[in-house]
């Protein structure tokens, strides 16, 4: 089974302070993907990668960076952590580029982020 | 960019009814996703249909596609309180990452 892992379930960091949240596939998956969760707006896209060292924007990558020096790791970076960033962040994998069965995405657990 | 768009939002049945949600879409795509998400958790993949496909099965889990009228329905039969949970369904419309609705929120009452 596909296992991705998100190293906090809750977080509670002050404005200013500079966060990272990680995740973690053991499935040698190509893809990674990290997403917000707010009530109301579903799932919104931050960033993606394709690729070690590769990175492109979401729907809403600003306050956010990201980076992949692995295959299996992703990590998000809040660099000045702001109350808007309260919210649920999830972690998601896949195998495959291309659509096709391969391209369902695994996701973690969530990490519950609050800034206060 | 939201591209599927569930309805209802919320849904409450009681145990052993069938629950029937629905996800409409704007462009056309090549496959369509349902993912579950229990409270507080991840989501976790339910079914795929590709856009040849007019039905699929899995167990409880009834899919259809209508790429005509840009829509596909999830029925879950003979519900279980354990099935209480939000649903999801996702769009993939070529070389870009899946787009996700917001969601219907189905609650079964034992």
């Amino acid at each position: 089974d596909v296992k991705v892992t998100q190293s906090s379930r809750y977080l509670v960091k002050r404005t200013g302070e500079k966060v990272f949240l990680e995740c973690v596939q053991d499935m040698d998956h190509e893809n990674m993907f990290w997403y917000r969760q707010d009530p109301g707006l579903g799932l919104r896209l931050i960033y993606f990668s394709y690729d070690v060292k590769m990175k492109e924007k979401g729907d809403i990558p600003e306050g956010y960076s990201v980076s992949r020096e692995k295959k299996e790791r992703f990590s998000l970076i809040l660099e000045s952590a702001s109350t808007n960033q309260t919210s649920m962040y999830l972690c998601a994998s896949s195998l495959r580029r291309t659509s096709g069965r391969d391209n369902e995405q695994f996701f973690g657990p969530g990490t519950r982020l609050t800034v206060l | 960019s939201q591209q599927g768009e569930e309805d209802p939002q919320a849904l409450s049945i009681q145990e052993g009814e069938n629950a029937t949600m629905n996800c409409s879409y704007k462009t056309s795509i090549n496959n369509l996703q349902w993912y579950r998400q229990n409270s507080g958790r991840g989501l976790v993949h339910l079914i795929l249909i590709r856009s040849n496909e007019r039905e699929k099965h899995s167990g409880r889990l009834r899919v259809t596609l209508d790429t005509s009228k840009k829509s596909s329905s999830l029925l879950i039969t003979a519900s279980r309180a354990a099935d209480t949970a939000s649903y999801f369904c996702a769009t993939d419309s070529g070389n870009t990452p899946l787009v996700f609705g917001k969601g219907t929120r189905l609650s079964v009452i034992a």
